[in-house]
């Protein structure tokens, strides 16, 4: 995408906890959205943030900083499943969601 | 499943034909979305339907494709003389609050 930035590729280990970080910059704002996606299929929604702080659902935390235009999802306890591509997003202002590049993260034993 | 179905799930096609794509949304969603993906990059937005009223297009659609929602359920996008660069994962998504995805529809011109 052409306004957010996450890295490209993590590596991490059966068991851990990983830090995926998003920066973004938009005009308007009405969310900030992570999904998964496994290769070859459709992303599915994880995460949503809207106001400032830490959301917690099951293994999966994401964070929001408005005020510095930045997000974390935050896996813990990392299985090999979770080895994806995570997509940070947003809708601008708008309805339409606007895309990171994705960080594809690896999960090893 | 999320619940969006999406029809064909592979295409492949010979540059200059046209292709159509159909999207079937979850039943109660209002809207609908249209997005294309390529290899090692995040999905672009295409265009955006609120039940039968298409709000919204991309840059990105040229006048070479065209969607329809015409009675606010499902959707088609339609893509004439289709050219290579068409090759990609076309995907939809439907929406009350959060954009849930279909499995796409992977297109490939030869």
């Amino acid at each position: 995408g052409q306004n957010i930035d996450q890295p490209t590729e993590m590596t991490a280990t059966e068991g851990a906890i990983v830090q995926i970080n998003c920066t973004y910059q938009t005009s308007g704002f009405n969310g900030l959205f992570w999904y998964q996606q496994h290769a070859g299929e459709a992303p599915t929604f994880l995460s949503y943030n809207v106001l400032d702080g830490l959301e917690e659902k099951g293994r999966f935390s994401s964070f929001l900083s408005r005020s510095k235009g930045y997000s974390y999802l935050l896996l813990k306890e990392l299985q090999m499943k979770d080895s994806a591509s995570y997509l940070c997003a947003h809708t601008g202002g708008g309805n339409k969601l606007t895309f990171g590049t994705g960080t594809q993260l690896k999960v090893e034993l | 499943d999320t619940g969006v179905s999406q029809n064909p799930r592979h295409k492949i096609t010979k540059r200059g034909q046209n292709v159509t794509f159909r999207c079937d949304p979850i039943s109660e969603h209002n809207r609908l979305y249209w997005y294309r993906q390529t290899l090692g990059q995040g999905p672009e937005f295409l265009t955006y339907f609120q039940n039968e009223a298409q709000l919204e297009k991309s840059r990105l659609l040229s006048d070479r494709f065209s969607a329809e929602r015409p009675k606010g359920s499902f959707s088609t996008l339609e893509i004439q003389r289709t050219e290579q660069g068409d090759s990609a994962m076309y995907l939809c998504a439907s929406s009350l609050t959060f954009q849930y995805f279909g499995p796409g529809t992977r297109l490939l011109v030869l």
